[in-house]
């Protein structure tokens, strides 16, 4: 099975600050990776998928890149409502999500 | 609009089946492309894709809980079902369900989720 491996785990931000989270995958899978945001006690919301096509309604401050292994979210300017946890996940066969990036406030 | 909503028991007893019920609106799991998908998340923890069931009845589960899980639908009541076997306390988690929307290419990213239940397994 592939795994997907996110880090940081944990990152502190100020609003403005420039973000960026990386997902690995353990084996190449192109372009079938996608990001969700996750708020507490909430349900993720999907963000981008095939891994830089931003989903309808999502600010453009977000976007995704990488193929392959590696993958990253950035989030060009962060604002205050974007403080969440992301999740990645790969969108072939096993439908594995990584472990999470908590973004929090500094 | 989609939504979807997930129905089922808070509490189960160890060894005992679990069995959620996913209803939804705003789509027709009889459309060519669609599919509807769960996935838990233990408290405090990471995502765990469980099952898809596609429109046409095609069926994929997790590797590593194939042998505990059945997901089935009901097109004409617009839900689909997840039961999981011989549950344990590991098993506690949110449970949600999840719309695959028909894609533009190739994968399976869910687009709208259910609000997800919350199933604790204790004795």
């Amino acid at each position: 099975d592939i795994l997907l491996t996110q880090s940081p785990s944990f990152l502190s931000a100020s609003v403005g600050d420039r973000v960026t989270i990386t997902c690995r995958a353990s084996q190449g899978i192109a372009n079938y990776l996608a990001w969700y945001q996750q708020k507490p006690g909430k349900a993720p919301k999907l963000l981008i998928y095939t891994a830089s096509t931003l989903q309808s309604g999502v600010p453009s401050r977000f976007s995704g890149s990488g193929s392959g292994t590696q993958f990253t979210l950035t989030i060009s300017s962060l604002q205050p409502e974007d403080f969440a946890t992301y999740f990645c996940q790969q969108l072939n066969g096993y439908l594995a999500f990584g472990g999470g990036t908590k973004v929090e406030i500094k | 609009q989609i939504t979807l909503k997930e129905s089922g028991p808070t509490l189960v007893k160890p060894t005992q089946t679990l069995t959620l019920t996913c209803t939804f609106s705003g789509f027709s799991l009889t459309t060519s492309g669609v599919g509807v998908g769960w996935i838990r998340q233990p408290p405090g923890k990471a995502l765990e894709w469980l099952a898809l069931i596609y429109w046409d009845d095609d069926k994929r589960y997790s590797p590593s809980l194939k042998s505990r899980l059945t997901i089935t639908k009901d097109t004409s009541k617009n839900q689909v079902v997840l039961t999981m076997t011989n549950m344990d306390p590991v098993d506690t988690a949110t449970y949600y369900c999840a719309h695959r929307p028909i894609p533009f290419s190739p994968g399976n990213w869910f687009d709208s989720w259910g609000q997800g239940t919350l199933v604790t397994v204790s004795s």
